[in-house]
């Protein structure tokens, strides 16, 4: 039941790309490929970005994108812009239940 | 275009029981196919699940709450509600409700938030 560990924070250029990791165990994101990641603009409710490990929904530009391997998920930002300074989260089925990420901080320097 | 929008006491006492209601518009709790449920983040922090259900047919909790959440619809309305009992000052959060996107992903769609105190 423990949260899902993501770095406190991460950071990069505009035009740069950065990539948040988030680690389970084998029994969340290594056995389900049911992994979200969420931005959250400060005062503002989270925004989905990715579902099922790589998919975007509708609207969600194609600079973020999500992998697996084993027990860790990873969101790559590419071609940073400001908006992008954000919290992000993941979550991850874990069977009947589902279990976040610690949250990341990515600021745009 | 999907709605949902959080109300209840802003202001709750340690030991009494939270309740919130979440009502909809745009569609259908009762008839869409998809998970509803409730997350919530205390101030200053990360988000935590707390359960999700899908009309007459099956109900989740985070096993950590599991004791103390119970969600419960009233169709006729379009609402669906979260109560959870023996509240302390963990319990303060803003509480969000939310749709899956697809099935299998939470929170699709979100409500804007209702932040809850516990305290005397």
């Amino acid at each position: 039941q423990s949260a899902l560990t993501q770095p406190p924070s991460a950071s990069g250029s505009p035009g740069q790309s950065v990539t948040i990791s988030c680690a389970g165990t084998n029994s969340d994101i290594g056995r389900y490929n049911y992994v979200s990641w969420y931005q959250q603009h400060p005062g503002k409710a989270p925004k989905l970005l990715i579902y099922e490990v790589t998919k975007r929904p509708s609207g969600v530009p194609h600079r973020f994108s999500g992998s697996k391997s084993g027990n860790t998920a990873s969101l790559t930002v590419s071609g940073l812009q400001a908006e992008d300074e954000a919290d992000y989260y993941c979550t991850s089925f874990a069977g009947g239940f589902y279990v976040f990420g610690s949250g990341t901080k990515v600021a745009v320097l | 275009q999907l709605h949902l929008q959080e109300s209840g006491p802003g202001l709750v006492k340690p030991s009494e029981a939270l309740s919130l209601t979440c009502t909809v518009s745009g569609d259908s709790i009762s008839t869409s196919g998809y998970y509803w449920g409730w997350i919530r983040q205390p101030p200053g922090k990360g988000l935590e699940w707390i359960g999700s259900f899908y009309y007459n047919r099956a109900t989740f909790y985070h096993p950590s709450l599991k004791r103390r959440a119970t969600m419960s619809v009233d169709a006729s309305k379009n609402q669906f509600s979260l109560k959870l009992t023996s509240v302390t000052a963990a319990d303060t959060a803003v509480y969000y409700c939310e749709r899956e996107l697809v099935d299998g992903n939470p929170a699709g769609f979100w409500g804007q938030g209702i932040l809850v105190t516990v305290s005397s």
